[in-house]
C-alpha cells in the first residue's frame, strides 16, 4: 500500500487481557515510531526503532507495553493485562530516514471494558 | 520541563480570511518544531517544519514563524478554506527523535 497501514481499527478487550496492534511502515522506511492519543489530546511518544532496534524506548508508560519490530519492517505493540486506562488510540509513523518526514497511520482505537 | 502547549483550544474563521494558530514552547533546547493536522479519524498529517536557525518558513498558503526569544510559534493559514478545518497541533524535537506534540488547536472554517 502507498501508505502506513495499522490493524486492527478497532479493538475492545476486557480489563486484565492481552492486545497485540500491528503497523506496516511505508516499504523501505527504516524509522517507526509508536505514539498513544487520548480523547482531546495530541500524541504521545512511545517509543522509536531505527531498523531492527528500539532506538528510544523512554515513552513506554511502564513494563505492561512492548514493541517489537524483529526484520525491520513490521512493527507489533504489546499490552500485557490491559487496564482501562490503556483505552486510547494508538499511532504508527514511518519516515524514510530519522530526519525525514514521518508518516502516520489512522491509527488503532483500543477499547479497554 | 520539556512542553508544547497552545494558547487557544478552538478558532473559528471566515473562509477565505486568514488563520493564525499559535504555540507556546518551554524548552529551549528544542530545535526542530513541526505543524501538523489532524483531522477526524485519521493520523497527523505533516504540514510545515522550522529549524532553530530560521525564523521563518513558507509552504503552499502557510507559514510558519519562529520567535526564540519568547518561545512562541504560529502557523499562518492563507485564504481559509473548508478543507482546513481540522486539529492542528505544533510539537517540537529537543535533541533525539522524540517528538513532543501539544494538545492541539481546533479550526472551524464558517462558509
Amino acid at each position: 500500500g502507498a501508505g502506513v497501514s495499522q490493524t486492527p481499527s478497532n479493538k475492545v478487550t476486557e480489563k486484565g487481557k492481552y492486545v497485540e496492534l500491528r503497523c506496516d511502515p511505508i516499504s523501505g522506511h527504516t524509522a517507526l515510531y509508536w505514539y498513544r492519543q487520548s480523547l482531546g489530546q495530541g500524541p504521545e511518544f512511545l517509543i522509536y526503532f531505527q531498523g531492527t532496534g528500539a532506538a528510544d524506548d523512554s515513552g513506554l508508560p511502564n513494563d505492561r507495553f512492548f514493541a517489537v519490530r524483529p526484520e525491520g519492517s513490521v512493527s507489533t505493540l504489546k499490552i500485557q493485562r490491559t487496564e482501562r486506562g490503556d483505552s486510547a488510540v494508538y499511532l504508527c509513523a514511518s519516515a524514510e530516514t530519522i530526519e525525514a518526514e514521518a508518516f502516520f497511520g489512522q491509527g488503532t482505537r483500543l477499547t479497554v471494558v | 520541563g520539556e512542553s508544547v502547549g497552545l494558547h487557544l483550544p478552538t478558532l473559528s474563521v471566515q473562509e477565505g480570511d486568514n488563520s493564525i494558530i499559535n504555540c507556546a514552547y518551554s524548552n529551549s533546547a528544542s530545535d526542530y518544531f513541526i505543524w501538523y493536522k489532524q483531522e477526524s479519524g485519521k493520523g497527523p498529517q505533516f504540514i510545515i517544519d522550522i529549524r532553530s536557525n530560521m525564523d521563518k518558513r513558507q509552504g503552499q498558503r502557510v507559514t510558519v514563524l519562529l520567535n526564540k526569544t519568547v518561545k512562541h510559534l504560529s502557523l499562518q493559514i492563507a485564504a481559509t478554506q473548508p478543507g482546513d478545518s481540522a486539529v492542528y497541533f505544533c510539537a517540537e524535537n529537543a535533541g533525539g527523535f522524540k517528538t513532543i506534540f501539544g494538545a492541539g488547536t481546533r479550526l472551524f472554517v464558517k462558509a
